[in-house]
């Protein structure tokens, strides 16, 4: 079955630090990835997107993610996080079959002054 | 370009009520999909419409419902309120649906919906 894990329900960084946060996913072909983050109280804003091609993406907002096949990952990196960067993050799979995003439970991100 | 519009944006019902909420989509795009968004499940898909047809349903109770007009604008309804309920319910849209074709979709900002 399709599957989205994200292993951190919660990250604490320190303003000006680096970023990873994980995702696996379990898919049976090559997969379409998403990263969205959600503030507080608002909908879900794309940061980026891996269909084909180069594995490194990048997105908005200076965020970029790495698709990994061998791992069956997609983490998301940034390398110096800002205060505005709390929010929480979703990893997605785009199920080609049912034309549905499977998602993960979301990393919530908090930034230590 | 617009993008994906919800209303109303916030919703207080009581047990037993019924509620309509409605999606605008992105102009051009003809794929609309409801997602229920709590604390405890998370987001779960609840329906996804094409051209007026439904074409995948997630594992929810007949008591929610959709429709999609034939200008892609979509309601989805909730008959029977039940405090379970109560969630953020995002609407997102697409040109051609989630996986297919190398699709993204772009989400409105929610309606939140408290049941008392």
């Amino acid at each position: 079955a399709q599957s989205v894990t994200q292993p951190d329900i919660h990250i604490t960084v320190s303003e000006g630090a680096s970023l990873e946060l994980r995702c696996n996913y379990s898919y049976g072909a090559t997969p379409y990835l998403f990263w969205y983050v959600q503030s507080p109280g608002q909908g879900l804003q794309l940061l980026l997107k891996y269909f084909s091609g180069d594995t490194l993406v990048q997105g908005i907002k200076g965020f970029e993610a790495e698709f990994k096949r061998s791992q069956s990952s997609f983490n998301l990196r940034k390398p110096s996080v800002h205060w505005s960067d709390a929010a929480e993050y979703f990893c997605a799979v785009g199920a080609r079959s049912n034309y549905q995003l499977i998602w993960g439970a979301g990393t919530k991100l908090i930034i230590k002054p | 370009k617009a993008g994906v519009t919800q209303t109303p944006r916030y919703l207080i019902k009581t047990r037993g009520q019924q509620v309509t909420l409605s999606c605008s989509p992105i102009s051009g795009h003809r794929s609309v999909s409801w997602y229920q968004q709590t604390p405890g499940q998370g987001l779960q898909f609840l329906f996804e419409y094409f051209s007026e047809t439904q074409r995948n349903k997630g594992n929810f109770p007949g008591r929610f419902s959709g429709r999609q007009f034939s200008n892609s604008r979509s309601e989805m309804n909730v008959s029977t309120l039940e405090l379970g309920d109560s969630a953020l319910y995002l609407c997102a849209s697409s040109l051609a649906g989630a996986g297919a074709r190398r699709e993204t979709q772009y989400f409105g900002p929610g309606t939140r919906l408290l049941v008392l």
